[in-house]
């Protein structure tokens, strides 16, 4: 497909334990962005990635969040000893990113509902 | 605190009438700004954008009206389709040193267009 995927598109974990989710951006898009929306409200920016990097790593909301890129393509998000307020709408985006400003439009997957118990 | 704001968590528009949803925003170091349309268990779809070089960008139905001075943008459709029925959400990024940065997000408003 020529979209942004992820898996899994349902997760439901019990309290405590660890959780990866998937995010495999459109082909040759080099910057890569994680979101999440919690019930209610909009979405809240957690971590992007130029290549394998991760120059702003600033929205994570807690040490219990990490994220990887590897090859310049796929991402994973882990969570840490989930906790109920982790419970949210995990959304992955894509983009082109140019020389040029103004030309970074996002595309978004159809995210992860993350549910902990 | 919230740098881009929708304050209408819903909005109801009779089919082929103009819908007219508004965004306002805090940070004025903000150049760039989006609309994004969401279905139910769908991701964001890129809908129409606008850089503050610029205060109007129009596409087909959809046009974005940005008031710097205000920081306000407003997003019209006309005419307002059935399948138009959507969470809308308003975006903002601004640009440091060129690169790419995370877009900031309003709440959404919750466009429902009536037969």
């Amino acid at each position: 497909g020529a979209g942004v995927s992820q898996s899994p598109s349902n997760k439901v974990t019990e309290k405590g334990k660890d959780v990866e989710l998937r995010c495999d951006p459109i082909s040759g898009h080099t910057a890569l962005y994680w979101y999440r929306q919690s019930l209610g409200q909009g979405l809240e920016f957690l971590i992007y990635f130029q290549g394998n990097s991760a120059p702003d790593k600033s929205g994570l909301p807690s040490d219990r969040f990490s994220a990887e890129r590897t090859g310049g393509s796929v991402s994973t998000l882990t969570i840490q000893r989930t906790q109920q307020e982790d419970s949210a709408v995990y959304l992955c985006a894509s983009s082109l990113v140019r020389q040029k400003r103004y030309q970074e439009t996002q595309y978004f997957g159809p995210g992860t509902r993350l549910l902990v118990l | 605190d919230q740098q881009v704001k929708q304050n209408s968590p819903s909005l109801s528009v009779q089919e082929g009438r103009i819908s007219i949803l508004n965004c306002d925003y805090t940070n004025s170091m903000f150049d760039y700004f989006l609309w994004y349309k969401k279905y139910p268990a769908e991701g964001p779809t890129f809908l129409i954008s606008i850089s503050s070089i610029k205060d109007k960008n129009e596409d087909g139905r959809f046009t974005v009206f940005l008031n710097k001075s205000a920081k306000h943008l407003s997003l019209h459709i006309v005419p307002s389709q059935p399948g138009d029925s959507a969470v809308y959400f308003c975006a903002a990024s601004f640009h440091s040193g060129g690169g790419a940065d995370g877009l900031t997000f309003g709440k959404g408003t919750h466009l429902i267009i009536q037969p």
